[in-house]
């Protein structure tokens, strides 16, 4: 069975940074490009980064271009994003998701979310 | 990175069907094959009910169909259940490595 745990989410200041986690099971993580969505009631699902299985590809949507950061360590099963000069406009719900089209962002299994709040 | 367009909310009788449509451009929906649908209940995660815009994955009911048609996409349920009342979401591909998504779809099952 295909298991996703996000973690590492919680309130921080704007300017903070975070580190979320995404631990992995029930499939071969290292052939599969992963990505990071949050959704926030306001705007919807948003796609943030992808990581490709090997992480010679790495893409960002450009509001957090220079801010985030993915990484993997597909010895662990793990995707990361750290996540720096956090803003308000960031607060969301972050899911780790499996993009089994590797590259195409599909989406087919997901993580059951870790939500990160950015207030002062 | 502008997100699809999608009804905000829409409603349907058990046993009706209804059609969410999921408005694009030529840079996303009409250029690429890639288009998916996500249902999401109240504090649950997405999960993926339709991809490559009209195969259904293992276990998803055939009451759940998807179609394009130039920048549009179509998620069509037939025979409509209490349990299909949830969140509906289209996504593509939109080149250039990135993903869009719709805002989303409110479906009432009354």
């Amino acid at each position: 069975e295909v298991q996703m745990v996000e973690s590492g989410g919680g309130l921080v200041k704007p300017g903070g940074s975070l580190r979320l986690s995404c631990a992995t099971s029930g499939f071969s993580f290292s052939s599969y490009s992963m990505s990071w969505v949050r959704q926030d009631p306001e705007k919807g699902l948003e796609w943030v980064s992808s990581i490709s299985s090997s992480d010679s590809y790495i893409y960002y949507r450009d509001s957090v271009k220079g801010r985030f950061t993915i990484s993997r360590d597909n010895a662990k099963n793990s995707l990361y994003l750290q996540m720096d000069s956090l803003r308000a406009e960031d607060t969301a719900v972050y899911y780790c998701a499996r993009d089994f089209r590797n590259g195409y962002y599909v989406f087919d299994y997901w993580g059951q979310g870790t939500l990160v709040t950015v207030s002062s | 990175q502008s997100a699809l367009t999608q009804p905000r909310s829409m409603s349907g009788s058990p046993g009706q069907s209804v059609t969410i449509s999921c408005t694009g451009t030529s840079s996303d929906i009409g250029s690429y094959k890639y288009v998916s649908w996500h249902q999401q209940h109240p504090g649950k995660a997405p999960k993926l009910i339709i991809y490559d815009v009209s195969k259904r994955p293992s276990g998803v009911p055939d009451r759940f169909s998807g179609s394009k048609s130039g920048n549009t996409a179509s998620l069509t349920i037939s025979g409509l259940q209490a349990e299909d009342e949830a969140d509906y979401y289209c996504c593509s591909y939109a080149g250039r490595y990135t993903a869009v998504f719709g805002g989303g779809t409110k479906l009432t099952v009354l």
